[in-house]
Order: C-alpha cells, then structure tokens, then sequence
C-alpha cells in the first residue's frame, strides 16, 4: 500500500538537544511538506520541498532546518534554536506544488520537550 | 495573507442527524481551492472534501456536502445522516493557486471538534 511513514510516533528530548524526525513517502510524489500543529490551533507550515535537493521556508522556518537528498525522504530536525518544540509534526506530500493537487497526510509525530 | 476562521470550537449531533459545521476565510483572489479535513483521535488528517472557487456547484461526497456561498466568503460543511466515526476534529483549509509566491501552503482554521451523541 502506498503512503507517507513517520518514525517515530512519539518522541522524547532534553532540552537543548537536536532531533530529527522522519518521513517517508513511496507515493512517487515530487512535492513535500512539514506542518506543526499545537493545541487548539491548526497545522503551520514549517518548511516545503517540490523536488529532490530544493526546499522552501514556511511561515515558522525558524529553528527547524531539512533536507531532500532522495525523492522519499524529507526529515525535518528541530534544533535547540527552536524555542517552543514541543508540539505534533504532520509530513505531507503532493504529486506537485499545484494547489488541485491533494496533500495526504502521515500520522504525525509526538515530539516532547522537557 | 489569507485567514481561515472557524467560529465554533465545539459542536455536537445526535447519531443519524444532521450538523453543519461553519467557516469564513478571507482572501483578495478570486481563484482559490478550499479544504474540509478530518482529524480523528488517531490524529492522521483525512481529506473530507474540496472545492474549486470557480465552480459554482457546491461539491457532494456521500453524506458530506458544503454550501460555498463565494460572495459572502462562506463555506460551511454538512454533514448528513452523523455516525459515530464522525466525531473528530475538522479543519477547513484554503490553498492560494500561486506557485513560487511562498502560498504553496494549506492554510488552516483552528479547528471544530465535533461529538456524536449516541
């Protein structure tokens, strides 16, 4: 079956320690996203790729960073600079950038901060 | 920027009735692609339905259906005939059709949580 993959489903950090989050797709989709959603809001865009070696910032950039070495993979590590990590990190991914295009969903990781 | 607001944090519906959920975004495009999502308490988000603002006929998926009223900037989700794994969290998304503009994003509302009583 095809779909996007997170690893872990929850994670657990000390503070000042980076971590890296997982996504996976074989979807064979060139576009692919990270959003954070905290409680009682909706999702946030953190960071976006449409192909392979090319990602884009989103509206909260700031303390993540990412790479796209292969066209399945997208993982988004937040780094100490982030201020407020903890939250729940959604992956997503597209056929394209184009906005007909649907966006499907991983699961999501639970990361906590303490 | 866009803005999606959802003026109802919480709703519930009785098993087998019928409950419509608000939302009211704002935008000065006149082409856009809006998004009703479901979040279950599994957490994966789930694509309800979409419409195309430059179609005028309201989109129909099954026992979900939405009235895009496009002047008033309006496009509530009805959901028809409630079952019991209907009760989620539901988001309503815009997504802007321009590319390399930094609008290749889903914008959210906040979310309703809707409960089915049974």
């Amino acid at each position: 079956d095809g779909g996007i993959t997170q690893s872990p489903k929850y994670l657990f950090r000390k503070e000042g320690q980076n971590v890296t989050l997982s996504c996976e797709q074989n979807l064979n989709h060139d576009a692919m996203y990270w959003y954070r959603q905290d409680p009682g809001q909706g999702l946030r865009l953190i960071y976006y790729s449409q192909i392979v070696n090319d990602f884009q910032k989103g509206d909260i950039a700031e303390g993540y960073s990412v790479s796209r070495e292969k066209k399945e993979s997208f993982p988004l590590t937040v780094t100490s600079a982030q201020k407020n990590p903890t939250a729940f990190y959604l992956c997503a991914s597209s056929i394209g950038l184009r906005a007909s295009y649907e966006q499907y969903f991983g699961p999501g990781t639970r990361l906590t901060v303490t | 920027a866009q803005t999606v607001t959802q003026s109802q944090p919480e709703m519930s519906v009785q098993e087998a009735e019928t409950v419509t959920l608000s939302c009211t975004y704002d935008t000065s495009e006149s082409d856009y692609y809006l998004f009703w999502y479901k979040q279950p308490p599994s957490r994966q988000m789930i694509l309800v339905i979409r419409q195309e603002a430059y179609k005028q006929q309201n989109a129909t998926e099954n026992r979900f259906s939405v009235n895009f009223q496009k002047a008033a900037k309006s496009f509530s989700l009805k959901i028809s005939d409630s079952q019991l794994g209907d009760a989620a969290m539901y988001f309503c998304a815009y997504r802007s059709p321009i590319i390399n503009g930094g609008s290749e994003k889903l914008v959210f509302g906040k979310g309703t949580k809707l409960t089915v009583n049974p």
